[in-house]
Protein backbone atom coordinates (compact mmCIF):
# COMPACT_ATOMS: atom_id res chain seq x y z
CA UNK A 1 0.00 0.00 0.00
CA UNK A 2 0.89 3.77 -0.92
CA UNK A 3 1.44 5.29 2.77
CA UNK A 4 0.52 9.98 2.44
CA UNK A 5 2.15 11.28 5.36
CA UNK A 6 1.11 15.26 5.13
CA UNK A 7 2.57 17.72 7.36
CA UNK A 8 2.03 19.86 9.72
CA UNK A 9 -0.46 17.80 11.24
CA UNK A 10 -1.97 21.64 12.12
CA UNK A 11 -1.28 25.18 10.84
CA UNK A 12 -2.03 28.69 12.33
CA UNK A 13 -2.03 31.57 9.18
CA UNK A 14 -2.89 34.98 9.68
CA UNK A 15 -5.74 36.03 7.53
CA UNK A 16 -4.36 37.38 3.77
CA UNK A 17 -0.63 35.22 4.49
CA UNK A 18 0.20 31.77 2.66
CA UNK A 19 -0.50 28.82 3.74
CA UNK A 20 1.67 25.74 3.00
CA UNK A 21 1.02 22.03 3.48
CA UNK A 22 3.28 18.99 2.42
CA UNK A 23 2.24 15.75 1.02
CA UNK A 24 4.86 12.92 0.63
CA UNK A 25 4.00 9.30 -0.59
CA UNK A 26 5.97 6.38 0.10
CA UNK A 27 6.29 5.44 -3.48
CA UNK A 28 5.82 7.62 -6.77
CA UNK A 29 2.45 8.46 -8.03
CA UNK A 30 3.77 9.52 -11.41
CA UNK A 31 2.52 7.59 -14.12
CA UNK A 32 5.25 6.93 -16.86
CA UNK A 33 2.74 6.77 -19.39
CA UNK A 34 1.12 9.73 -19.56
CA UNK A 35 3.40 11.89 -16.88
CA UNK A 36 0.55 12.13 -14.48
CA UNK A 37 1.16 12.58 -10.73
CA UNK A 38 -2.24 10.69 -9.35
CA UNK A 39 -2.44 13.04 -6.20
CA UNK A 40 -5.43 15.01 -5.16
CA UNK A 41 -6.42 17.19 -2.71
CA UNK A 42 -9.65 17.78 -0.49
CA UNK A 43 -10.83 20.17 1.84
CA UNK A 44 -13.40 18.98 4.37
CA UNK A 45 -14.92 21.54 6.59
CA UNK A 46 -17.00 20.80 9.77
CA UNK A 47 -20.09 18.36 9.33
CA UNK A 48 -19.53 18.29 5.72
CA UNK A 49 -17.85 15.49 3.42
CA UNK A 50 -14.49 16.12 1.26
CA UNK A 51 -14.51 18.75 -1.78
CA UNK A 52 -12.11 18.17 -4.57
CA UNK A 53 -9.69 21.07 -4.74
CA UNK A 54 -7.30 19.92 -6.70
CA UNK A 55 -6.15 16.84 -8.95
CA UNK A 56 -3.39 15.50 -11.41
CA UNK A 57 -1.63 17.65 -8.42
CA UNK A 58 -1.94 20.68 -9.82
CA UNK A 59 -5.02 21.05 -11.36
CA UNK A 60 -7.81 23.17 -9.79
CA UNK A 61 -11.17 21.75 -9.76
CA UNK A 62 -13.43 24.17 -11.71
CA UNK A 63 -14.97 26.60 -9.04
CA UNK A 64 -12.22 26.28 -6.54
CA UNK A 65 -10.32 29.66 -6.11
CA UNK A 66 -7.20 30.41 -7.68
CA UNK A 67 -5.67 31.30 -4.46
CA UNK A 68 -5.39 27.56 -3.57
CA UNK A 69 -2.63 25.50 -5.94
CA UNK A 70 -0.81 22.40 -6.15
CA UNK A 71 2.30 21.81 -7.26
CA UNK A 72 5.21 18.47 -6.57
CA UNK A 73 6.01 15.29 -8.57
CA UNK A 74 6.75 12.19 -7.98
CA UNK A 75 6.67 11.40 -3.84
CA UNK A 76 6.53 15.11 -3.03
CA UNK A 77 3.43 17.47 -3.10
CA UNK A 78 2.39 21.01 -1.60
CA UNK A 79 -0.89 22.21 -1.31
CA UNK A 80 -0.42 26.17 -0.98
CA UNK A 81 -3.13 28.71 0.15
CA UNK A 82 -1.55 32.19 -1.57
CA UNK A 83 -3.80 34.21 0.73
CA UNK A 84 -5.82 32.55 3.54
CA UNK A 85 -9.76 33.83 3.94
CA UNK A 86 -11.77 33.21 7.17
CA UNK A 87 -13.71 30.31 4.78
CA UNK A 88 -10.08 28.08 4.55
CA UNK A 89 -10.52 26.90 7.86
CA UNK A 90 -10.69 23.69 7.64
CA UNK A 91 -9.22 20.19 7.60
CA UNK A 92 -7.07 19.32 4.19
CA UNK A 93 -6.19 15.99 3.29
CA UNK A 94 -3.89 14.53 -0.13
CA UNK A 95 -4.95 11.36 -1.62
CA UNK A 96 -3.05 9.22 -4.01
CA UNK A 97 -4.93 7.56 -7.30
CA UNK A 98 -2.42 5.44 -8.25
CA UNK A 99 -3.13 1.89 -6.77
CA UNK A 100 -5.53 0.52 -5.06
CA UNK A 101 -6.09 0.56 -1.82
CA UNK A 102 -6.70 3.89 -2.74
CA UNK A 103 -5.05 6.15 0.37
CA UNK A 104 -5.36 9.58 2.20
CA UNK A 105 -2.73 11.11 4.07
CA UNK A 106 -3.61 11.83 8.11
CA UNK A 107 -4.55 15.64 6.79
CA UNK A 108 -4.42 19.30 7.54
CA UNK A 109 -5.29 21.12 10.00
CA UNK A 110 -5.84 25.06 9.18
CA UNK A 111 -6.79 27.34 11.68
CA UNK A 112 -6.79 31.42 11.82
CA UNK A 113 -3.94 33.00 13.81
CA UNK B 1 -27.68 19.10 -9.92
CA UNK B 2 -25.73 16.09 -9.26
CA UNK B 3 -26.86 14.84 -5.99
CA UNK B 4 -25.31 11.66 -4.01
CA UNK B 5 -27.81 10.48 -0.32
CA UNK B 6 -26.57 8.18 1.90
CA UNK B 7 -29.02 5.77 3.62
CA UNK B 8 -29.02 2.70 5.93
CA UNK B 9 -26.52 3.61 8.52
CA UNK B 10 -27.86 2.85 12.32
CA UNK B 11 -26.81 0.98 15.54
CA UNK B 12 -25.85 -2.42 15.17
CA UNK B 13 -24.11 -5.52 17.28
CA UNK B 14 -21.14 -6.96 16.85
CA UNK B 15 -21.32 -9.36 14.13
CA UNK B 16 -24.37 -7.93 12.59
CA UNK B 17 -25.05 -6.84 8.84
CA UNK B 18 -26.34 -3.70 7.28
CA UNK B 19 -26.84 -2.70 3.88
CA UNK B 20 -25.91 0.90 2.64
CA UNK B 21 -27.30 2.46 0.01
CA UNK B 22 -26.28 5.34 -1.91
CA UNK B 23 -29.19 7.33 -4.04
CA UNK B 24 -27.52 8.72 -6.71
CA UNK B 25 -29.11 11.52 -9.43
CA UNK B 26 -28.44 14.60 -11.26
CA UNK B 27 -26.34 12.19 -13.62
CA UNK B 28 -25.61 9.02 -16.01
CA UNK B 29 -25.30 7.33 -12.94
CA UNK B 30 -24.45 3.75 -15.41
CA UNK B 31 -21.11 6.40 -16.64
CA UNK B 32 -19.25 6.40 -13.59
CA UNK B 33 -17.31 4.50 -11.10
CA UNK B 34 -18.01 4.95 -7.60
CA UNK B 35 -16.74 4.60 -4.21
CA UNK B 36 -17.29 4.18 -0.77
CA UNK B 37 -14.70 6.28 1.70
CA UNK B 38 -15.41 5.53 5.44
CA UNK B 39 -14.06 8.29 8.12
CA UNK B 40 -14.49 7.86 12.27
CA UNK B 41 -15.64 10.92 13.52
CA UNK B 42 -12.88 13.30 14.01
CA UNK B 43 -10.48 10.83 12.39
CA UNK B 44 -9.48 11.06 8.57
CA UNK B 45 -10.62 9.25 5.76
CA UNK B 46 -9.79 5.77 4.71
CA UNK B 47 -11.31 4.13 1.00
CA UNK B 48 -13.13 1.43 1.55
CA UNK B 49 -14.67 -0.16 -1.67
CA UNK B 50 -14.74 0.40 -5.27
CA UNK B 51 -16.94 -0.74 -8.64
CA UNK B 52 -16.83 0.04 -12.37
CA UNK B 53 -19.48 0.94 -14.28
CA UNK B 54 -21.26 -2.44 -15.07
CA UNK B 55 -20.22 -4.01 -11.73
CA UNK B 56 -18.32 -6.20 -13.10
CA UNK B 57 -15.05 -5.17 -11.10
CA UNK B 58 -14.42 -4.30 -7.72
CA UNK B 59 -12.36 -4.03 -4.78
CA UNK B 60 -12.09 -3.54 -1.39
CA UNK B 61 -9.78 -2.84 1.45
CA UNK B 62 -8.07 -5.60 2.95
CA UNK B 63 -10.13 -4.78 6.19
CA UNK B 64 -13.20 -5.41 5.11
CA UNK B 65 -12.41 -7.95 2.16
CA UNK B 66 -14.63 -10.95 2.73
CA UNK B 67 -16.73 -9.08 5.16
CA UNK B 68 -18.43 -5.70 2.60
CA UNK B 69 -19.74 -6.29 -0.77
CA UNK B 70 -19.96 -3.31 -3.38
CA UNK B 71 -22.58 -3.27 -5.99
CA UNK B 72 -24.71 -0.93 -7.99
CA UNK B 73 -28.18 -1.15 -9.61
CA UNK B 74 -27.93 0.98 -12.56
CA UNK B 75 -31.65 0.72 -13.58
CA UNK B 76 -32.39 1.99 -9.87
CA UNK B 77 -29.43 4.21 -9.81
CA UNK B 78 -28.38 2.99 -6.61
CA UNK B 79 -24.97 2.16 -5.48
CA UNK B 80 -24.53 -0.28 -2.23
CA UNK B 81 -22.71 -1.60 0.30
CA UNK B 82 -23.42 -4.74 1.96
CA UNK B 83 -21.66 -5.24 5.88
CA UNK B 84 -21.41 -8.43 7.31
CA UNK B 85 -19.43 -9.75 10.38
CA UNK B 86 -19.68 -6.12 11.84
CA UNK B 87 -17.22 -5.17 14.05
CA UNK B 88 -16.53 -1.96 16.60
CA UNK B 89 -13.80 -0.42 14.73
CA UNK B 90 -16.41 -0.29 11.35
CA UNK B 91 -17.86 2.48 13.34
CA UNK B 92 -17.88 5.40 11.20
CA UNK B 93 -19.39 8.02 8.59
CA UNK B 94 -19.53 6.26 5.42
CA UNK B 95 -19.66 7.94 2.01
CA UNK B 96 -20.27 7.64 -1.39
CA UNK B 97 -18.20 9.01 -3.91
CA UNK B 98 -18.13 9.67 -7.84
CA UNK B 99 -15.39 9.80 -9.89
CA UNK B 100 -14.75 12.85 -12.09
CA UNK B 101 -16.41 13.32 -15.11
CA UNK B 102 -13.13 13.64 -17.39
CA UNK B 103 -11.87 10.29 -15.92
CA UNK B 104 -13.20 7.39 -16.98
CA UNK B 105 -10.85 3.97 -16.05
CA UNK B 106 -11.61 4.00 -12.28
CA UNK B 107 -7.88 5.91 -11.14
CA UNK B 108 -9.28 8.98 -10.35
CA UNK B 109 -9.86 11.24 -7.28
CA UNK B 110 -14.05 12.14 -6.25
CA UNK B 111 -15.91 15.50 -7.41
CA UNK B 112 -19.29 14.21 -5.61
CA UNK B 113 -19.58 13.17 -2.65
CA UNK B 114 -22.49 11.80 -0.61
CA UNK B 115 -23.40 13.77 3.32
CA UNK B 116 -22.79 10.71 4.47
CA UNK B 117 -23.97 7.51 7.03
CA UNK B 118 -23.51 6.83 10.48
CA UNK B 119 -22.87 3.40 11.39
CA UNK B 120 -22.31 2.52 14.57
CA UNK B 121 -21.35 -0.95 15.88
CA UNK B 122 -21.76 -1.62 19.39
CA UNK B 123 -23.68 -4.05 22.29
Amino acid sequence: DIVMTQSPDSLAVSLGERATINCKSSQSVLYSSNNENYLAWYQQKPGQPPKLLIYWASTRESGVPDRFSGSGSGTDFTLTISSLQAEDVAVYYCQQYYSTPLTFGGGTRVEIK
Amino acid sequence: EVQLVESGGGLVQPGGSLRLSCAASGFTFSSFWMHWVRQVPGKGLVWVSRIDTDGSRTRCADSVKGRFTISRDNAKNTLYLQMNSLRAEDTAVYYCARDVASCTNGVCPHDYWGQGTLVTVSS
